[in-house]
């Protein structure tokens, strides 16, 4: 069973949606949770990091998180052509490091 | 903001080169890391270091060797290049100590011919 599953996608929505993305994670002791986005071809870029259950909204992004369901999901509202991307899910599973999801392609259309 | 360089955007080299894949960061970061990422496989961890002098092995370290000599620069070497390492070589770095947000290079693209 992989460590962070994410739905490889592509999500489509149009433009002015809310773009739904959704992770789950295996280890219940995770404590802190991660959403990168990267464009083809460049490096990932982090957008929202996320330690307790609830909701967290920066902008137009919000992460949530429910560690009894071990699921982290981001919604993306008004969405706009250039946040057609891949999301990474990230999880901290101990000591420093991260497990990465292979990520959720994104597609926004005009 | 934090400020991750990598020595190249692109590099091709010949199988059985030695290569030096150099990593800076300026934020005086405790936690460096490398990755390797190849479609369909994700982000998989080569190594990661903690401390000067200090390394750990990811989850695919075989082929790659790692050196850090001062806190902001990670080098990741290739001893004996071979195809199979032809890929995407992302490094990052956490501040360590519970904050464990990694911030990205902007990845260097290897082929090995």
């Amino acid at each position: 069973q992989k460590e962070v599953e994410q739905n490889s996608g592509p999500l489509s929505v149009p433009e002015g949606a809310i773009a739904s993305l959704n992770c789950t994670y295996s280890d219940r002791g995770s404590q802190s949770f991660f959403w990168y986005r990267q464009y083809s071809g460049k490096s990932p870029e982090l957008i929202m990091s996320i330690y307790s259950n609830g909701d967290k909204e920066d902008g137009r992004f919000t992460a949530q998180l429910n560690k009894a369901s071990q699921y982290v999901s981001l919604l993306i509202r008004d969405s706009q052509p250039s946040d057609s991307a891949t999301y990474l899910c990230a999880v901290n599973t101990g000591f420093q490091k991260l497990v990465f999801g292979t990520g959720t392609r994104l597609l926004v259309s005009p | 903001d934090v400020k991750v360089t990598q020595s190249s955007r692109y590099l091709v080299k010949r199988t059985g080169e030695k290569v030096f894949l150099e990593c800076v960061q300026d934020m005086d970061h405790e936690n460096m890391f490398w990755y390797r990422q190849d479609p369909g496989l994700g982000l998989r961890l080569i190594y990661f270091s903690y401390d000067v002098k200090m390394k750990e092995k990811g989850d695919i370290p075989e082929g790659y060797s790692v050196s850090r000599e001062k806190k902001e620069r990670f080098s990741l070497i290739l001893e004996s290049a071979s195809t199979n390492q032809t890929s995407m070589y992302l490094c990052a770095s956490s501040l360590g100590t519970g904050y464990n947000e990694q911030f990205f290079g902007p990845g260097t693209r290897l082929t090995v011919l």
